[in-house]
């Protein structure tokens, strides 16, 4: 979607390494998440933000942190990197809430080996 | 705890028949419902969805359906088509409470649909 990219499309890191995952929108939305989708779980929700500045944690934060120093860009970290966090990670994007549905990059395939 | 839950983790069908997908969901303060379809390598993207006080809700060839009482809901398709084959994600959120105001999704069902 042309409103929102994520980068890098794909990654293969060590385990212990930092990562660190972009997500970029040109829509100004106010609400930026991002998930991480694996087999038999589904997309479960890491962290999101309702403004700059302005974040919290999700179902399965551990290991992971985010930033927001600007309203088009959410960063997702990951502090110390472990098998268990390879999975496939997408950003969406919100005008205002759920009931305007999320629009979602294409995704961040990340491999910890 | 899985608050939304998909049970069948894939389902055949043949072309211009009809699709159901169900899901069902465990957490009484959802009140709206989404499902996401996803394509390999893309992002999922929004289908339909429903608010908690209607119980149907049509676009086209997809409705949807949500019967309350039973915590359940079912995306129909119909008729189904070869590029509907993909993966379908109910989703839900809550106007209050720890679910305000995020998506919960379940795990997916994988539909594929034959000529």
């Amino acid at each position: 979607d042309a409103g929102i990219t994520q980068s890098p499309r794909h990654k293969v890191t060590e385990t212990g390494t930092p990562v660190t995952l972009r997500c970029h929108q040109t829509e100004n939305h106010r609400y930026m998440y991002w998930y991480r989708q694996d087999p038999g779980h589904g997309l479960r929700l890491i962290h999101y933000s309702y403004g700059v500045k302005d974040t919290d944690k999700g179902e399965v934060s551990d290991g992971y942190s985010v930033s927001r120093s600007k309203t088009e860009d959410f960063l997702l970290t990951l502090e110390s990197a472990t098998s268990s966090q390879t999975s496939v990670y997408f950003c969406a994007i919100s005008q205002a809430g759920v009931r305007y549905g999320y629009t979602f990059g294409s995704g961040t395939r990340l491999t910890v080996v | 705890d899985q608050q939304v839950k998909q049970n069948s983790p894939s389902l055949s069908v043949q072309e211009g028949r009809i699709s159901i997908l169900n899901c069902d969901y465990t957490n009484s303060m959802f009140d709206y419902f989404l499902w996401y379809k996803k394509y390999p390598a893309e992002g999922p993207t929004f289908l339909i969805s429903i608010s908690s006080i209607k119980d149907k809700n049509e676009d086209g060839r997809f409705t949807v359906f949500l019967n309350k009482s039973a915590k359940h809901l079912s995306l129909h398709i119909v008729p189904s088509q070869p590029g509907d084959s993909a993966v379908y994600f109910c989703a839900a959120s809550a106007q209050s409470g720890t679910s305000y105001g995020k998506l919960t999704f379940g795990q997916g069902t994988i539909l594929t649909v034959h000529p």
